[in-house]
């Protein structure tokens, strides 16, 4: 059961525009979210979080909107780069689960110079 | 110093082997994940720690057996694996949870592992 969807493998965008992937969740429980990028052969690593009482955190070209509504998040890169290139993936967390971290399955993003 | 390291990075195992996966941070967290990853799929969450005692076991088959032995280093021991075992096994490491705490999770680079 996938708490946590990330419903486009594949994302290309040509350098200098804007990236947007997206995230959908089931859980409203969930109230906290992060995003991960991973390139191959490295472990994934933290880019950017937002906390479920706000809808917007923004840390230099990157930006999560929060969705709760919706249950969907998005992360948006501006403007993408060609070492951007990676697979993005966002995990969600609820206060009631501790420890446990719910990822999605991933969106391999690809920046065209 | 936000580094958590793994050795090996690479392993190949026969199925009548016995390996360890070893990890470490020395980030002061006090919690620690296994998480395994196959090819185009997301982590999966095997077990964690929080304050070296073992609080989160996914319903991991028996040929996998984790070891906190301090609050900075976190083994997994494998012994009779199958080949569907074969997969990149992270570890990774956070603040433990208190309260509201937001944090995030710090991922090594991750044992690739082959069983033959």
């Amino acid at each position: 059961d996938q708490q946590v969807k990330q419903n486009s493998p594949s994302l290309s965008v040509q350098e200098g525009r804007i990236s947007i992937l997206n995230c959908d969740y089931t859980n409203s429980m969930f109230d906290y979210f992060l995003w991960y990028k991973k390139y191959p052969a490295e472990g994934p690593t933290f880019l950017i979080s937002i906390s479920s009482i706000k809808d917007k955190n923004e840390d230099g070209r990157f930006t999560v909107f929060l969705n709760k509504s919706a249950k969907h998040l998005s992360l948006h890169i501006v403007p993408s780069q060609p070492g951007d290139s990676a697979v993005y993936f966002c995990a969600a967390r609820s206060l009631l689960t501790g420890n446990q971290f719910y990822f999605g399955t991933g969106t391999s993003l690809t920046v065209i110079p | 110093d936000t580094e958590v390291t793994q050795t090996p990075k690479h392993l190949v195992m026969g199925m009548t082997n016995k390996k360890s996966l070893k990890c470490e941070q020395h980030m002061g967290h006090r919690a620690m994940y296994w998480y395994k990853q196959k090819a185009k799929k997301p982590p999966e969450l095997m077990f964690v720690y929080s304050y070296e005692k073992l609080s989160i076991n996914e319903s991991v088959p028996s040929r996998f057996s984790p070891e906190c032995p301090n609050s900075s280093l976190l083994n997994l021991h494998l012994h009779a694996l199958q080949p569907e075992d074969s997969a990149l096994y992270l570890c990774a490491s956070s603040q433990a949870p208190t309260g509201t705490g937001l944090y995030e999770q710090y991922f090594g680079p991750g044992t690739r592992l082959t069983v033959t």
